[in-house]
């Protein structure tokens, strides 16, 4: 599997809970995009990572999310005290590098259902 | 700050028959790239197609087209001979060439959703 993988693939929790979301890129690809999409709407970008320091996290909506990336690695996006505006899928990509013509190649996202 | 706008928030195609989805972006710079990607149920999102500003000569790949009016700033994707594995929902993204700090992100419309009929 070369692909971008995600997990868990869905998550269900209750208002208040932390939960982390973990995105594992294609090997090799120095960028790598979290992006939220919610029911029925296209995705909106929250953080970019080129290596292991996020130039560009204009996109978090509240200081509730953060996220981090080991290297040019795995990346793990955190929620803290969720709420039900937070559930959404949650998309991670990667990309060989971050100029504009580099393909970004897309996970199957995380279904997270907060009650 | 960029906005993509797709008018169509369903479309429908008989199987073998031409479609073409619509989109329009608003953006002050003159150098970016466009792109259509296609999201199954599976959510798995597929790059499509793919057009930089700065080339007059629109984009093909196999069946996918694209029609790319720069100056009405519309991107619109001609889907020939549509098969039923073509249905999905259709995304027009654009992304800015200014750098690798602010210009990486993709900026999405709402999506168009398409059903192919047998």
């Amino acid at each position: 599997g070369a692909g971008v993988s995600q997990s868990p693939s869905n998550k269900v929790t209750e208002k208040g809970k932390d939960v982390e979301l973990r995105c594992d890129p294609i090997s090799g690809h120095t960028a790598l995009y979290w992006y939220r999409q919610r029911l029925g709407q296209g995705l909106e970008f929250l953080i970019y990572f080129q290596g292991n320091s996020a130039p560009d996290k204009s996109g978090l909506p509240s200081d509730r999310f953060s996220a981090e990336r080991t290297g040019e690695s795995v990346s793990t996006l955190t929620i803290q005290r969720t709420q039900q505006e937070d559930s959404a899928v949650y998309l991670c990509a990667s990309s060989l590098g971050a100029g504009g013509w580099e393909t970004q190649y897309f996970g199957p996202g995380t279904r997270l259902l907060v009650l | 700050a960029q906005t993509v706008t797709q008018s169509q928030p369903e479309m429908s195609v008989q199987e073998a028959e031409t479609v073409t989805l619509s989109c329009t972006y608003d953006t002050s710079e003159s150098d970016y790239y466009l792109f259509w990607y296609k999201q199954p149920p599976s959510r798995q999102m597929i790059l499509v197609i793919r057009q930089e500003a700065y080339k007059q000569q629109n984009a093909t790949e196999n069946r996918f087209s694209v029609n790319f009016q720069k100056a009405a700033k519309s991107f619109s994707l001609k889907i020939s001979d549509s098969q039923l594995g073509d249905a999905a929902m259709y995304f027009c993204a654009y992304r800015s060439a200014r750098g690798e700090t602010s210009g990486s992100r993709l900026t999405f419309g709402e999506g168009t959703q398409l059903t192919v009929n047998p």
